[in-house]
């Protein structure tokens, strides 16, 4: 099955910086490449997704890239501010199939 | 509709006691994961199910551990006997073509 990791585990930047996110993913088979955001007592909740016939999206401050051929996808946030900070989570998968997240990145923002 | 509705929300048992976690998915959707959430471990994806059909449950820990999908809307989860290492926060999520998960807002497992 599909194997992603993520990396950092813990990002801590100045209110204003931008924050960057990166996952890589081992099946090649993997064409859905969402990212959820988990606030502390709450459920994982989607902020963006890219899928495999798109290099990049963007959303406001957030942006997500993919680089198919080296099998790996970034979560970009700019001008971040104190209600980004939580857990991000990047997932991987073939359309609803074997979804599998990586690991956490535990993001504070300081203002 | 009112989303992923897990329940119950928060469970203290006794080890060696039965447990059973349920999940109703959102209407119209025809995927149905159980993910378990750790610190140590992250978020486990235990089974999912397609059209009511197990497709992978290489995650689910040891045979302690069943999940059913009995109708399209809803899922158990059962852990007999649960032992305090499986304590942890369990989400239920649903989804359809697209491949975005809709999360229930997770059954918090005390084992003692």
């Amino acid at each position: 099955g599909e194997n992603v990791e993520q990396h950092p585990s813990t990002l801590s930047v100045q209110e204003g910086d931008s924050a960057v996110i990166k996952c890589t993913y081992s099946d090649s088979a993997s064409n859905y490449f969402p990212w959820y955001k988990q606030e502390l007592g709450k459920r994982p909740q989607l902020i963006i997704d890219i899928r495999s016939n798109v290099g990049e999206k963007k959303d406001q401050r957030i942006a997500v890239t993919l680089n198919k051929t080296a099998k790996h996808f970034s979560l970009h946030i700019t001008e971040t501010q104190p209600e980004d900070s939580a857990v991000y989570f990047c997932a991987a998968g073939y359309n609803n199939n074997d979804m599998r997240f990586g690991a956490g990145t535990r993001l504070t923002v300081k203002p | 509709d009112a989303g992923v509705i897990q329940s119950p929300r928060h469970e203290v048992t006794e080890m060696g006691q039965e447990v059973t976690l349920r999940c109703k998915l959102i209407s119209g959707h025809n995927s149905l994961f159980w993910y378990r959430q750790t610190m140590m471990r992250g978020l486990e994806l235990l089974i999912y199910f397609n059209n009511n059909v197990p497709i992978d449950d290489s995650g689910m820990p040891e045979d302690r551990f069943s999940a059913k999908m009995p109708n399209a809307s809803f899922s158990t989860l059962k852990i007999q006997p649960s032992e305090p290492r499986d304590s942890a926060v369990y989400f239920c999520a649903s989804g359809d073509y697209t491949g975005e998960l809709f999360f229930g807002e997770g059954s918090r497992l005390t084992v003692l």
